[in-house]
């Protein structure tokens, strides 16, 4: 069965101060996996989506990296409005609609203070 | 303009009712899907729908109906509602092939 795991569950973080969160997965075969940034009593907003191993992406002060194990968000001096909870999801390959599925971690709330 | 919009953002009912839940797309996709987020966060997929086809149904009790009128359209109908139901709903739509899917803002279901 398809697991992710998110790590820290909390993170608290000074504005300025930069950090990574970790998404760990293991899947049969790796079709894409997402970052989303969700605010309290909203959905989730898109924010990346990484295919293979070595790619990278960035949006402002955020970058996301890809391994064949695990994913990271890179956060550069955050600010607090970069306050949410960070979900990290897995598309596999396969049949039955795998591929028509996201697999989300349980997310990481992070709190920037000013 | 609302690319994918749920109705209604909050509801509340008794133990026993029957309950639905509308959403709407406006991005042209041909996929769209329910996904339930529990009290600890945790997101999971209930069902996707790809051009009114039922693709994916992860093991959701058949008190939960969904229903794609059209490919813009994919309601949710409830039957005979139990505590453990209470939940936000969120639904989602996406191209084919399920690239980056975009959420509504979700309907926080609550049974007493």
């Amino acid at each position: 069965e398809d697991q992710v795991t998110q790590s820290p569950e909390a993170l608290r973080l000074q504005e300025g101060e930069s950090s990574s969160l970790n998404c760990s997965y293991t899947v049969s075969g790796l079709r894409g996996l997402f970052w989303y940034r969700q605010d309290p009593g909203k959905g989730p907003e898109f924010l990346f989506t990484l295919y293979s191993a070595g790619e990278e992406k960035e949006k402002e002060r955020l970058k996301a990296t890809l391994t064949k194990k695990e994913s990271f968000l890179h956060i550069t001096a955050p600010k607090p409005e970069d306050s949410a909870t960070y979900l990290c999801a897995v598309q596999t390959t396969g049949s039955g609609g795998s591929n028509y599925k996201l697999t989300f971690g349980k997310g990481t709330l992070l709190t920037v203070n000013p | 303009d609302t690319a994918v919009s749920q109705t209604p953002k909050y509801l509340v009912t008794q133990m026993g009712n029957d309950k639905s839940i509308k959403c709407e797309q406006n991005l042209g996709h041909d996929t769209m899907y329910w996904y339930k987020q529990d009290s600890k966060k945790f997101l999971k997929i209930m069902f996707s729908y790809n051009n009114k086809e039922l693709i994916i149904n992860e093991t959701v009790p058949n008190r939960f109906s969904p229903k794609s009128p059209d490919k813009a359209h994919l309601n949710l109908h409830i039957n005979s509602l139990e505590l453990g139901d209470s939940a936000v709903y969120f639904c989602a739509s996406s191209n084919v092939g399920g690239t980056e899917a975009f959420f509504g803002q979700g309907t926080r279901l609550t049974v007493v």
